[in-house]
């Protein structure tokens, strides 16, 4: 069954350290993958896609996500973290026949 | 582009009142569009999935008469809550996909709705 993972519910990091935040999918075919945030009170909003090619894809604010098949991961990676980072990031897998589906979530906090 | 309209952002009804919540794709044509629920430090629970001008597909548990979906264009989809209660309160999202969304699963969202029901 397709399915997404995101091991870490919460994470926190320092503001200016660097950030990893894990997905791995199941999935039978190519994956479309996504990752979208959500700050409070708000809706989702694209951070970057992967459809094909370069593994590496750069998005919005400074993130920057790598598929793995080998790993069927697919993790969002960001140098530098800033306070307004803090928010709700969400993987997720099109999983063809108009079904998108979603990790979890992982609730990133910053501090001082 | 690809921009998403969901109104109200909020609101606030007494129990037993009907409840309309409109999303829009203001420069697309959404070929389908979906609703979710989400609850406070929760992922998001798909609703239904709605199509121009037909029914809407609905989740299992999700009850259609109490969640009534209308898609009559193709920038417009409305979610009614219909006699709602308390247990009804949440946060309601919905997204849209367009042509090319319907091969990878790329899905545009509004900015949500908080209803509150007294």
């Amino acid at each position: 069954a397709q399915s997404v993972t995101q091991p870490d519910i919460h994470i926190t990091v320092s503001e200016g350290a660097s950030l990893e935040l894990r997905c791995n999918y199941s999935y039978g075919a190519t994956p479309y993958l996504f990752w979208y945030v959500q700050s409070p009170g708000q809706g989702l909003q694209l951070l970057l896609k992967y459809f094909s090619g370069d593994t590496l894809v750069q998005g919005i604010k400074g993130f920057e996500a790598e598929f793995k098949r080998s790993q069927s991961s697919f993790n969002l990676r960001k140098p530098s973290v800033h306070w307004s980072d803090a928010a709700e990031y969400f993987c997720a897998v099109g999983a063809g026949g108009f079904k998108t589906i979603f990790g979890a979530g992982t609730r990133l906090f910053v501090k001082a | 582009g690809a921009v998403v309209s969901q109104h109200p952002s909020w609101v606030i009804c007494k129990s037993g009142t009907s409840v309309k919540i409109e999303c829009r794709s203001l420069d697309f044509q959404a070929t389908t569009m979906f609703w979710y629920r989400q609850f406070p430090k929760q992922s998001l629970m798909l609703m239904a999935t709605s199509n121009e001008g037909s029914k809407a597909t609905y989740e299992q548990g999700v009850e259609k008469d109490k969640f009534l979906i209308n898609h009559a264009s193709l920038t417009l989809s409305t979610l009614t809550v219909t006699s709602a209660h308390p247990e009804d309160s949440s946060f309601y999202i919905c997204s849209a996909q367009n042509q090319q969304g319907a091969n990878t699963g790329e899905l545009f969202f509004g900015e949500g709705s908080r209803l509150t029901v007294l």
